[in-house]
């Protein structure tokens, strides 16, 4: 079955450590990549997305992802993490030609302390 | 406020009652999605319209939810008979079909249902 893993459920870090969040999905053909973030007491808001091209991509508040088609892989990155980054994190997958749902992995909880 | 926009916040009922949800996608996207999440999972998707055209239905929707979007705005995602495994947040997204943000998902704040 077609699936998104995140490896990390929860993850704490303190301010300025580097952030680097897992995710890997089981599709076979071409694939759209997302990855949302839902701080505290809001919706789900796009971090950023890969379409096509570059295979790293850059979003916004610092985020990157680096799409690794090998390795099925769309890891989420940030150098340097602030305690306003402290949300949860899904990684969300497109197969291109299955529709237009997204299919969400369980998430990431990040805290991050001062 | 220009954002995918959700009515009510929160629903509570008690089992084997009906529940309507409303969602109001923006304006100019022809795409709109119902999901739900339940607590400590990632949004799981229901269903999809394009305009007035429900194209695409998971499994997960039973013959119990029915959902409509009539006039290619605003969608209902209606719940009979709510049994306990009901409980979740129902989530709508929209999308435009063309564009720089294609097949990219806007979300709305979610329908919190609780049935007890």
């Amino acid at each position: 079955a077609q699936s998104v893993s995140q490896h990390n459920h929860h993850v704490i870090l303190s301010e300025a450590a580097s952030l680097e969040l897992g995710c890997n999905y089981s599709y076979g053909g071409t694939v759209n990549l997302f990855w949302y973030v839902q701080y505290p007491g809001q919706h789900l808001q796009l971090l950023l997305k890969y379409f096509s091209g570059d295979p790293l991509v850059k979003g916004i508040k610092g985020f990157e992802a680096e799409f690794i088609k090998s390795k099925f892989s769309f890891n989420l990155r940030k150098p340097s993490v602030q305690w306003s980054d402290t949300a949860e994190y899904f990684c969300a997958v497109n197969a291109l030609g299955s529709g237009y749902a997204l299919n969400f992995g369980k998430g990431t909880s990040l805290l991050v302390t001062p | 406020d220009t954002g995918v926009s959700q009515d009510p916040r929160h629903k509570i009922t008690k089992r084997g009652q009906n529940v309507t949800f409303r969602c109001d996608p923006i304006s100019e996207h022809n795409r709109l999605y119902w999901y739900r999440q339940t607590l400590g999972q990632g949004p799981e998707f229901l269903t999809y319209f394009q305009n007035e055209a429900q194209l695409e239905k998971s499994r997960l929707l039973s013959d119990r939810f029915s959902a409509e979007r009539p006039k290619g705005s605003f969608s209902t995602l209606e719940i009979q008979r709510t049994e306990q495994g009901d409980s979740a947040m129902y989530l709508c997204a929209s999308s435009l079909t063309s564009g720089e943000s294609y097949n990219e998902q806007f979300f709305g704040p979610g329908t919190r249902l609780t049935v007890l």
